[in-house]
């Protein structure tokens, strides 16, 4: 597609679960980030990849999560032992080479989390 | 370190009437601006951002916003609001070569007929 693909759309599981979401990038993006987005707040920095490695991961919360993006195109948030309040939107976005000069990052609809 | 403030959540404007969407920032070092728009059931988008050129910045659906350093600003604006212009704002802000960007809480935008 031309866009920013995220999948699922909406996740709803139990507390303890293991999730996984996925994005695929733009094609030919090598810059991909991952934003969280809880209710009534702006999307919060979790990770930024250039290429295959995790470049900046200063903004991931704890060690239960993970992302990782094996071959520079599409990645995988990985979230274990799911907390409630993990609940939130989950945003990817990817820039052409680098966001820090242009700004301009290409977001998806993100998925959207919830856990009971 | 780098943040902005959007005060208020919610501002509603009539068809016509000018657009005014607030912004402040605060960054120890030289800021990246950013203004993002969200339509329903879309992704973020950009509308426009400001790295360091001219201060007075044209961004996409005739929005402009203006770095002002003085007032640590970077105010939204639009002569006449359209309808289609329904969205949620936000603002971002990032230091120069910085691949963090930082959004605000967000503006939702209502535009009444």
């Amino acid at each position: 597609g031309a866009g920013v693909s995220q999948t699922p759309s909406n996740k709803v599981t139990e507390k303890g679960k293991y999730v996984e979401l996925r994005c695929d990038p733009i094609s030919g993006h090598t810059a991909l980030y991952w934003y969280r987005q809880s209710l009534g707040q702006g999307p919060e920095f979790l990770i930024y990849f250039q290429g295959t490695g995790a470049a900046d991961d200063s903004g991931l919360p704890n060690d239960r999560f993970f992302a990782v993006r094996p071959e520079g195109s599409v990645s995988t948030l990985k979230i274990q032992r799911t907390e409630r309040g993990d609940s939130a939107v989950y945003l990817c976005a990817s820039s052409l080479n680098s966001a820090a000069n242009t700004g301009e990052l290409f977001f998806g609809e993100g998925s959207r989390l919830t856990v009971l | 370190a780098q943040s902005v403030t959007q005060l208020g959540s919610h501002v509603s404007v009539s068809e016509g009437a000018l657009v005014l969407l607030r912004c402040n920032y605060s960054s120890s070092v030289p800021p990246y601006l950013f203004w993002y728009v969200q339509y329903p059931n879309q992704g973020l988008q950009l509308l426009l951002k400001y790295t360091s050129a001219a201060t007075l910045v044209k961004g996409i659906n005739g929005f402009e916003a203006e770095f002002k350093k003085s007032e640590t600003s970077f105010h939204l604006t639009k002569p006449s609001a359209h309808m289609s212009d329904a969205a949620e704002y936000f603002c971002a802000v990032s230091g120069r070569r910085s691949e963090k960007l930082v959004f605000g809480k967000g503006m939702k935008l209502t535009v009444n007929p």
